[in-house]
């Protein structure tokens, strides 16, 4: 059984960056296809990219393309979604989320919640 | 891209209620959809995918389905555990999900 387990809460000052890890076991790290989706506060969840961790491939949503990185680190099969220039409005919760066949979310880490506030 | 939108947004129930959450799709999805429990402080868990798929250990009292635009999930007999929040998500076209259907107690 997947387990994905991610790094603790953050809280920022608008304008900086965070990085967020997802630390996978349980399944060959490399046959996985790892998903990030936020939640803020009392609003639906949003689909923000993911990687195949076999090649480090990308895909973002446009929403967040221009903020958003997610990357790999096989060694430590642990993958890392990096959003930058934070607003109070990328107060929220993030999960990773595993992609079965890719595309259903069928295994999701704890969540990481993320603070933006001056 | 493609809009979900799920009705009714609170649903008041009893245990042992029949319960059914729908979810409709701005442009046809075929059967390309997910339905996910989520409880206060929890990650949303998968309930039932490609429409009526019910995942391993997903009580049978949860049935989906539906395809092209319209999707239903039903809870046969509402239990006490199964007060929650109800997300669809289309994985047609990327991922989008519904606003969610809070399951609540009459």
């Amino acid at each position: 059984q997947v387990q994905l387990v991610q790094s603790g809460a953050e809280v920022k000052k608008p304008g900086a960056s965070v990085k967020v890890s997802c630390k996978a076991s349980g399944s060959t790290f490399t046959d996985l296809a790892l998903h990030w989706v936020r939640q803020a506060p009392g609003q639906r969840l949003e689909w923000m990219g993911w990687i195949n961790a076999a090649n480090g491939y990308t895909k973002y949503s446009q929403t967040f393309q221009d903020r958003v990185t997610i990357t790999r680190d096989t060694s430590a099969s642990t993958a890392y979604m990096e959003l930058t220039s934070l607003t109070t409005e990328d107060t929220a919760v993030y999960y990773c989320a595993r992609g079965l066949r890719y595309i259903i979310l069928d295994y999701w880490g704890q969540g990481t919640l993320v603070t933006v506030s001056s | 891209d493609i809009q979900m939108t799920q009705s009714p947004s609170t649903l008041s129930a009893s245990v042992g209620d029949r319960v059914t959450i729908t979810c409709r799709a701005s442009q046809s999805i075929s059967t390309w959809l997910a339905w996910y429990q989520q409880k206060p402080g929890k990650a949303p868990k998968l309930m039932i995918s490609k429409a009526s798929s019910l995942e391993s250990e997903v009580p049978s009292r949860f049935s989906g389905s539906g395809s092209g635009t319209e999707f239903t999930l039903t809870i046969s007999s509402l239990q006490p555990d199964d007060f929650a929040t109800y997300y669809c998500q289309q994985y047609s076209s990327y991922w989008t999900f519904g606003q969610g259907t809070k399951v609540e107690i009459k």
